[in-house]
């Protein structure tokens, strides 16, 4: 089983709607949490860092589940430049990052 | 520089041949990590250094892979006798020597490997 795990999607959703991806982390011992965006053929970017309140960046929202070992992220109004696939990380007391598959996200017009 | 450089950007190797590729990581940084992103696949963590330690080499594949950062600056992670299976990016990341918890480290734009 992989540490971070994700619906790889793909998502198709019309320009406007509302998208949420959750993914889920087997490490209870993680302590930060990611969504990172990848474009095609692109680096990954750091989206947004997830803290255990929930945060918010915009139309973006996300949110940390330590119980249940899961993170949300949700976009609303989304717009056709969100089209990305979306990355889930984490990361334990050591340095490194463990990302998940990856979510593929279609926004239509 | 402004952000992490790799070089080349693309590397067609022929099976069974050597590559080296290249990561400049942010001035001043500290801490530079390599991974492996096959397609349709996020990242696989390989390797990790702090200065010119290498802390973490347990996501190496294999014995052919090697990586150095001898002055604790510019890293090379070299690839023996290349594979079909080692097609894919290979990403690079920096980070400063201190970070919070919630720091995300910036990748470099990576190198694609074909190996035919």
């Amino acid at each position: 089983r992989k540490e971070v795990e994700q619906d790889p999607g793909p998502f198709n959703v019309p320009e406007g709607a509302t998208v949420a991806f959750n993914c889920t982390y087997s490490n209870s011992a993680s302590q930060s949490f990611f969504w990172y965006r990848q474009d095609c053929r692109k680096e990954p970017k750091l989206l947004m860092s997830v803290y255990s309140s929930g945060n918010e960046d915009g139309r973006f929202t996300a949110q940390l589940n330590r119980a249940s070992q899961y993170i949300s992220l949700l976009i609303r109004d989304s717009k056709l430049s969100d089209s990305a696939t979306y990355l889930c990380v984490v990361r334990g007391g050591a340095q490194k990052l463990v990302f998940g598959q990856g979510t593929r996200l279609t926004i239509n017009p | 520089g402004a952000g992490v450089s790799q070089s080349p950007r693309y590397k067609v190797a022929k099976r069974g041949q050597d590559v080296a590729l290249r990561c400049d990581p942010i001035s001043g940084h500290v801490s530079l990590f390599w991974y492996q992103q096959a397609l349709g696949q996020g990242p696989e963590f390989l390797t990790y250094f702090q200065n010119e330690a290498q802390l973490d080499k347990s996501g190496l594949p294999s014995d052919r892979f090697f990586a150095e950062r001898p002055e604790g600056s510019v890293s090379t992670l070299k690839i023996q006798r290349t594979q079909q299976e080692d097609s894919a990016v290979y990403l690079c990341a920096s980070s400063p020597r201190t970070q919070p918890l919630n720091y995300g480290y910036t990748f470099g734009s990576g190198t694609r490997l074909t190996v035919v």
